[in-house]
C-alpha cells in the first residue's frame, strides 16, 4: 500500500506558485520523499526528492518539515504546461518497491 | 543517452495470442522495472529486475512473463491474456538499486506500451 496521502485534485491560476500537499505520518528515518509527475498517456516524469532538508532544482522546491511527516512541492510560476497527476512517493533507498498512490490532479487555469 | 525505450508503442492482440513488449536503456542503469497502468489510476508495480535477477513478483499472472536478457534490455512476454489485461505497460529503470545517495534510485520511466486485448 501507498504510505502517503494526496488530494485528489488542485486548481492554480496560470502564473502562480501551485503548491501541493503530501501527507506521509508513518515515514521512517530512512525514506526519502520523491515526487514525479504524469502528463496525459505519458511516463511518469521525475521531478524532485529529498530526506529531510528543502530541496530545490529548475523545475520546482520540495520543502518538508521538520518532523518530515508532510511536505510540499512548490511549482513556482505554473504554465498550461504543468497540467498533470502528481504523485508523492515514499520510498526506503534499500527497498526495491516503489508503490506509487492516487496522486494529486493539477489542473492550470488559463 | 538518458531515455527508456519501448516497444511497441500501441500492441492489439487476441486472446490466443503470444506477442512481447521490449524495454531498453542505455544509462548503465542495473535495475528496471514493468508497471501495469489502467485508465485513470496510478501505475501498478509488476516486476522488479535488480542487476538481472528477478526481486520482485507482485503476485502478477502467469500469462505474463518477465524476462531480462542482459542489463540493457527488459521484455515481457504476453500468453492468453484476458480484455482486462488491456492496460498502458510502462517499463522504468534506476541507476543502482539498494544504494543510499542523490540520484541512485530515481526511476526514468519509457513512454509505455498501450495493450489492447480482443
Amino acid at each position: 500500500d501507498a504510505k502517503t496521502t494526496q488530494p485528489p485534485s488542485m486548481d492554480c491560476a496560470e502564473g502562480r506558485a501551485a503548491n501541493l500537499p503530501c501527507n506521509h505520518s508513518t515515514i521512517s528515518g530512512n525514506e526519502y520523499v520523491y515526487w514525479y509527475r504524469q502528463i496525459h498517456s505519458q511516463g511518469p516524469q521525475y521531478i524532485i526528492h529529498g530526506l529531510k532538508n528543502n530541496e530545490t532544482n529548475e523545475m520546482a522546491s520540495l520543502i518538508i518539515t521538520e518532523d518530515r511527516k508532510s511536505s510540499t512541492l512548490i511549482l513556482p510560476h505554473a504554465t498550461l504546461r504543468d497540467t498533470a497527476v502528481y504523485y508523492c512517493i515514499v520510498r526506503d533507498y534499500r527497498d526495491d518497491k516503489i508503490i506509487f498512490g492516487k496522486g494529486t490532479r493539477l489542473h492550470i487555469l488559463p | 543517452d538518458t531515455e527508456v525505450t519501448q516497444t511497441p508503442k500501441h500492441l492489439v492482440m487476441g486472446m490466443t495470442n503470444k506477442k512481447s513488449l521490449k524495454c531498453e536503456q542505455h544509462m548503465g542503469h542495473r535495475a528496471m522495472y514493468w508497471y501495469k497502468q489502467k485508465a485513470k489510476k496510478p501505475p501498478e508495480l509488476m516486476f522488479v529486475y535488480s542487476y538481472e535477477k528477478l526481486s520482485i513478483n507482485e503476485s502478477v499472472p502467469s500469462r505474463f512473463s518477465p524476462e531480462c536478457p542482459n542489463s540493457s534490455l527488459l521484455n515481457l512476454h504476453l500468453h492468453a491474456l484476458q480484455p482486462e489485461d488491456s492496460a498502458l505497460y510502462l517499463c522504468a529503470s534506476s541507476q543502482i538499486p539498494g544504494q543510499e545517495g542523490s540520484g541512485a534510485n530515481v526511476l526514468t520511466f519509457g513512454a509505455g506500451s498501450r495493450l489492447t486485448v480482443l
